[in-house]
């Protein structure tokens, strides 16, 4: 079954360093979503990509944050500066059209120092 | 605007026992509705979904209906066993660019 891959599953990071969590999607899939979770806490939407845009992002996604889609198969989640409340899991997504096999990755652990 | 609300836990119940997790939501229109399961320190796993009113989503003995009068889709299994033990969340779809909206998760641990 197709997967969506994740890299690296844990990242420790300084406070104020700059991280790129990398994610690989379903080949043939068109939408890409970037969601985090605080440990114990509920899964939160970040960023939603489609056609190499940005198609929706949310409060939480600011101007730390940025994605890209560099070579046509990885899609990062870039964060310029962390801070410590930065740390949690990272979920990359990726679905084709409608609703059907939307997949998600298992995740980047991100600890912020 | 759309939110998913999820019955506290944490929910202990012995194996075999009847598991309900009830869910309701606040959306415009009918959304696809989602349960999603998360096993210790994995990743999250769809579990079942339904598409419109009145569907039954079921998958591995769980299942949950899409209920519109009442905005729910609660999640419903005979007998759990030990290895449902987990975080469950139900989502919706929102919105055209396709966003997941979650409830805050309910954690069940069923005991032997």
């Amino acid at each position: 079954e197709p997967e969506v891959t994740q890299t690296p599953s844990h990242q420790v990071t300084q406070m104020g360093q700059e991280v790129i969590l990398r994610c690989v999607p379903i080949s043939n899939h068109l939408y890409f979503y970037w969601y985090r979770q605080i440990l114990g806490q509920k899964v939160e939407f970040l960023v939603s990509f489609y056609n190499n845009e940005i198609s929706e992002k949310s409060e939480i996604f600011d101007d730390q944050f940025s994605v890209e889609r560099p070579d046509g198969s990885n899609f990062t989640l870039k964060i310029r500066s962390t801070k410590l409340e930065d740390s949690a899991m990272y979920f990359c997504a990726s679905r084709g059209e409608g609703i059907y096999g939307y997949t998600f990755g298992s995740g980047t652990r991100l600890t912020v120092v | 605007g759309n939110s998913v609300t999820q019955m506290e836990g944490p929910v202990t119940l012995s194996e075999e026992a009847f598991l309900t997790i009830n869910c309701t939501y606040t959306a415009t229109g009918y959304p696809s509705l989602f349960w999603y399961v998360q096993y210790p320190g994995e990743g999250l796993q769809l579990l079942l979904k339904a598409t419109k009113a009145d569907d039954k989503g079921s998958n591995k003995g769980f299942e949950a209906t899409y209920r519109k009068e009442t905005t729910s889709f609660h999640l419903e299994k005979g007998s759990v066993q030990v290895s449902d033990s987990a975080v469950y969340f139900c989502a919706l779809l929102s919105g055209n660019t396709g966003k997941l909206i979650f409830g805050q998760g309910t954690t069940l641990q069923v005991k032997p």
